[in-house]
């Protein structure tokens, strides 16, 4: 399967803990994004990757989430001191910066509660 | 305003109609637009780019009217699989957080 991999699937974790998400993006595809999304609403931006070069945060990023791509393949999000209000599905798309107009190609996202 | 709109429905229609929604976007800057399909508690999957010209992939017909600021999709002969949440995307590039998402129009199609 060469598409976009996210693991873990669902992660349930109590308030106040830390996660971690991984994802791993089609493998010729630079452009990393990781959005956020919830119920009834269309996923909202929260960073982007070029690269290993974090370009953009959204500033719905607080400083309790902190992302990285080290060597521009995977990347990881992570969520300290989570809130109830961070449950969400946390998904991550990969584009090509080769292709005009290459649009997103997201993975089957992580589904995260926080009790 | 919302940078993109939708109808949220849900639109539900007998299964072979014909259906249509729209997507309205408040930035003239926008450069390029896209349709996705959600299904329930999965990811977005890509449906089509939408060409300026108007373009169709089967049942599935899309277009895009600059002057008003909209996109729309249209669906012929509409199947049980159809079924689903359609997301329009748009994209300023000038930015990544310029690529931008609707909240998605609701589609269920009936026996």
């Amino acid at each position: 399967d060469t598409g976009v991999s996210q693991n873990p699937r669902h992660k349930i974790t109590k308030r106040g803990q830390n996660v971690t998400f991984r994802c791993d993006p089609i493998s010729e595809h630079n452009r990393l994004y990781w959005y956020r999304q919830t119920l009834g609403q269309g996923p909202e931006f929260l960073t982007y990757f070029q690269n290993e070069a974090q370009l953009e945060k959204s500033r719905l990023l607080s400083d309790r989430f902190s992302a990285e791509r080290p060597k521009g393949s995977f990347s990881t999000l992570e969520i300290q001191r989570t809130e109830q209000g961070d449950s969400a599905m946390y998904l991550c798309a990969s584009s090509s910066e080769a292709q005009i107009n290459s649009p997103l190609h997201f993975g089957n996202g992580t589904r995260l509660t926080v009790t | 305003r919302k940078e993109v709109e939708q109808d949220p429905g849900p639109f539900n229609v007998p299964e072979g109609a014909t259906v249509a929604f729209n997507c309205t976007y408040s930035n003239s800057a926008s450069q390029s637009f896209f349709w996705y399909r959600q299904d329930c508690r999965k990811e977005p999957k890509l449906l089509m780019s939408v060409y300026s010209s108007g373009n169709e992939d089967g049942r599935f017909t899309a277009q895009l009217n600059r002057a008003s600021q909209y996109i729309s999709l249209l669906i012929r002969d509409s199947k049980l699989s159809d079924s689903a949440t359609y997301l329009c995307v748009v994209n300023m590039w000038s930015s990544a957080s310029k690529i931008i998402f609707g909240s998605g129009t609701r589609l269920s199609i009936r026996p």
